[in-house]
């Protein structure tokens, strides 16, 4: 998985409660993006960075924040947990520029009851 | 508001058949049209890509064709196997303005032995 780490593999959590997902790199990309994917609607955009402490908003943002403090490392935070946000997430990198290939992480499975 | 149209939902072809997915966009920024390939339990991997300015693109088994007067473009798999069983999505990026992917919905293939 190009150097990827998703934790936690698996998380189950209650409504209202906060979760943070983290995503490691090793290969110094400048870009790291966060994705759900759910059935039908296969993965959709929830955040990006385009380098350390630059963020921006995916398609389906509300509910989640997202921090990059360092090259390696971007997390995701689902403030207060809904059930709408059972999914599985997958984090992705990429050079970026004329670099366009995105690898994927192995996934983290998030179920709140 | 789905960018990139993706059909069919599931394909189960024969062993030794040609599997066909095709994709339709709107945004003609798009310019780059990569497709990915996902098996169960895993995180999307990049299988073959093209730019608009190529008609087709082969790698091994997989082709891509792309037609950009009528914004579609469809992967063939040619000798399917076994295990080409998995979901495959396409996807496209305007890498001018915000370098991020927007995938199909997805196509879970069956190859039958």
């Amino acid at each position: 998985d190009a150097g990827i780490t998703q934790s936690p593999r698996h998380k189950v959590t209650e409504t209202g409660t906060p979760v943070t997902l983290r995503c490691h790199q090793t290969e110094n990309h400048r870009y790291m993006y966060w994705y759900r994917q759910d059935p039908g609607h296969g993965l959709r955009l929830i955040h990006y960075s385009y380098g350390v402490k630059d963020t921006d908003k995916g398609e389906v943002s509300d509910g989640y924040s997202v921090s990059r403090s360092k090259t390696e490392d971007f997390l995701l935070t689902l403030e207060s947990a809904t059930s709408s946000q059972t999914s599985v997430y997958f984090c992705a990198i990429s050079e970026g520029g004329s670099h366009y290939e995105q690898y994927f992480g192995p996934g983290t499975r998030l179920t709140v009851t | 508001q789905q960018q990139v149209k993706q059909s069919p939902q599931s394909l189960i072809v024969q062993k030794g058949g040609i599997s066909i997915i095709n994709c339709a966009y709107e945004n003609t920024a798009f310019d780059y049209f990569p497709w990915y390939q996902q098996f169960p339990g895993k995180g999307p991997a990049l299988l073959i890509a093209i730019r608009p300015d190529v008609s087709e693109k082969k790698e091994g088994r997989f082709t891509i064709s792309f037609n950009k007067s009528a914004k579609q473009f469809s992967l063939h798999i040619m000798d399917s196997q076994p295990g080409d069983s998995a979901t495959y999505f396409c996807a496209a990026i305007d890498g001018g303005a915000t370098n991020k992917l927007i995938f199909g919905t997805g196509t879970l293939l069956a190859v039958q032995p």
